[in-house]
């Protein structure tokens, strides 16, 4: 079946890098998409990748995919405390539109000063 | 160019009266999907509409639960006869089409309280 995992919890010191890793198991996935939660608030898309890249960067965003091992991470460079957040991953699936996404648990970030 | 619009932000109902959730899509967007989310548990999807059509409702509730996007107006999600279990976290979310690059722009959620 489809499926997302993501480690729950990843604490780091500012001013690192943060890397947030995820898994799926659909390989029919099309695009991939990162998500970050602040409390209280809803959900804000940060970036997403097309399967047939294998890096993605946006600012002090890097997206990397490994296609064969259905693994993506994102990393933050010079991790700040705004940064704290819950990061949700999805993939959209077999189906290859954004209808009916398949989303992680989420990783909750802490940046500790 | 506002984002998605949910409202209210915070809802209190006691058990067995009725709560509707409002969602204003994003300017340009007709697709329409509502979501729940638990604490310590993930977004589960609920329904996903067009305007005035629902195209996917198989992650509602069977009863009690509805959800419309009129031609004119915002969506609404409606729970009949609220109980205790319907306290949760829920997010609208609106994309311009249902294509994997056109991903979908959330609002900040109705939390809704059951006493």
């Amino acid at each position: 079946g489809e499926d997302v995992e993501q480690s729950l919890f990843l604490s780091v010191r500012e001013g690192d890098s943060s890397v947030i890793n995820c898994t799926y198991t659909d390989s029919s996935s099309t695009y991939l998409y990162w998500y970050k939660q602040e409390p209280g608030a809803g959900l804000q898309l940060l970036t997403y990748i097309f399967s047939n890249m294998d890096m993605k960067q946006d600012q002090r965003l890097t997206v990397l995919l490994n296609k064969k091992d259905k693994h993506l991470s994102l990393r933050i460079a010079d991790t700040q405390t705004g940064d704290s957040a819950i990061y949700f991953c999805a993939e959209n699936g077999r189906a290859g539109n954004n209808r009916k996404l398949i989303w992680g648990l989420g990783t909750s970030l802490a940046v500790n000063p | 160019n506002a984002g998605v619009m949910q409202n209210p932000r915070h809802l209190v109902r006691r058990r067995g009266q009725e709560a509707r959730l409002r969602c204003s899509p994003m300017k340009g967007h007709s697709h329409v999907y509502w979501y729940r989310q638990l604490p310590e548990e993930g977004l589960k999807f609920m329904v996903y509409l067009q305007k005035e059509n629902i195209i996917d409702e198989s992650g509602m509730p069977k009863e009690r639960f509805s959800a419309e996007f009129p031609k004119e107006g915002p969506s609404i999600l409606r729970i009949q006869q609220v109980v205790r279990g319907d306290s949760a976290a829920y997010f609208c979310a609106s994309s311009p089409g249902t294509g994997g690059n056109q991903p979908q722009h959330f609002g900040d959620g109705t939390r809704l309280s059951i006493l």
